[in-house]
């Protein structure tokens, strides 16, 4: 158990819908990364917030956005939901700059 | 071509031999290297972390870093059954974040 917790573990929806996806890093920890991991590309980086600020941002849509709040926890949200964005989610957490990266259990997001 | 190149395997073993997995990178400016285990459907564990150029043990395994021909190998010592699954390297440039750039990905089977 890595300490980094994720909900829901498993997420069906519609073409067109929106859902969102929570993450809690470690205890301690200030930065959390999100992830997206499909069969074709493999695991690539998303997003990442450093204690409530945007820090890095990699090959994320526009459809998607991500927040992380004052308690630091985080949540992506993904909109107009395609065929293509059904994936494995996984949010990561580190305390700091360079420091190793703890990925949580992952949602698993399936799109019909 | 990918950043990070991975082959993707299978590998299968028989129980007690020693693994090497590898990959190879393209951009210099990579500093930080890392290992993780995955297993099915479930989120990456760290399994090493290393900086720059040399060699990490840790219990029966070893990392290696060479930065010259941008070279990663992990090595595998008296492997078990419980080995299998599928190993990831990545790297950090923590010049431009702290993303991780992952392989793709080498699947290992060990059979008893």
């Amino acid at each position: 158990d890595s300490g980094v917790t994720q909900t829901p573990k498993h997420l069906i929806t519609a073409t067109g819908q929106r859902v969102t996806l929570r993450c809690s890093p470690r205890s301690g920890d200030l930065s959390v990364y999100w992830y997206q991991q499909s069969l074709d590309q493999g695991l690539q980086f998303l997003i990442q917030y450093y204690n409530g600020e945007e820090r890095a941002k990699g090959n994320i849509l526009e459809r998607f956005s991500a927040q992380q709040f004052p308690d630091l926890h985080s949540e992506l949200n993904l909109s107009s939901l395609e065929l293509g964005d059904s994936a494995l989610y996984f949010c990561a957490s580190s305390f700091g700059r360079a420091s190793e990266q703890y990925f949580g259990p992952g949602t698993r997001l399936t799109v019909t | 071509q990918k950043e990070v190149e991975q082959d993707p395997g299978p590998l299968s073993v028989p129980e007690g031999a020693i693994v090497s997995l590898n990959c190879t990178y393209s951009n210099s400016a990579f500093q930080y290297f890392m290992w993780y285990r995955q297993y099915s459907r479930k989120g990456p564990e760290l399994l090493m972390y290393t900086y720059s150029s040399g060699n990490k043990e840790d219990g029966r395994f070893t990392a290696q870093v060479d930065k010259s021909s941008k070279y990663i190998s992990l090595f595998i010592r008296d492997s078990q059954p419980s080995d299998s699954a599928t190993y990831l390297c990545a790297t950090m440039n923590n010049n431009a974040g702290n993303m991780l750039t992952f392989g793709g990905g080498t699947r290992l089977m060990v059979k008893p």
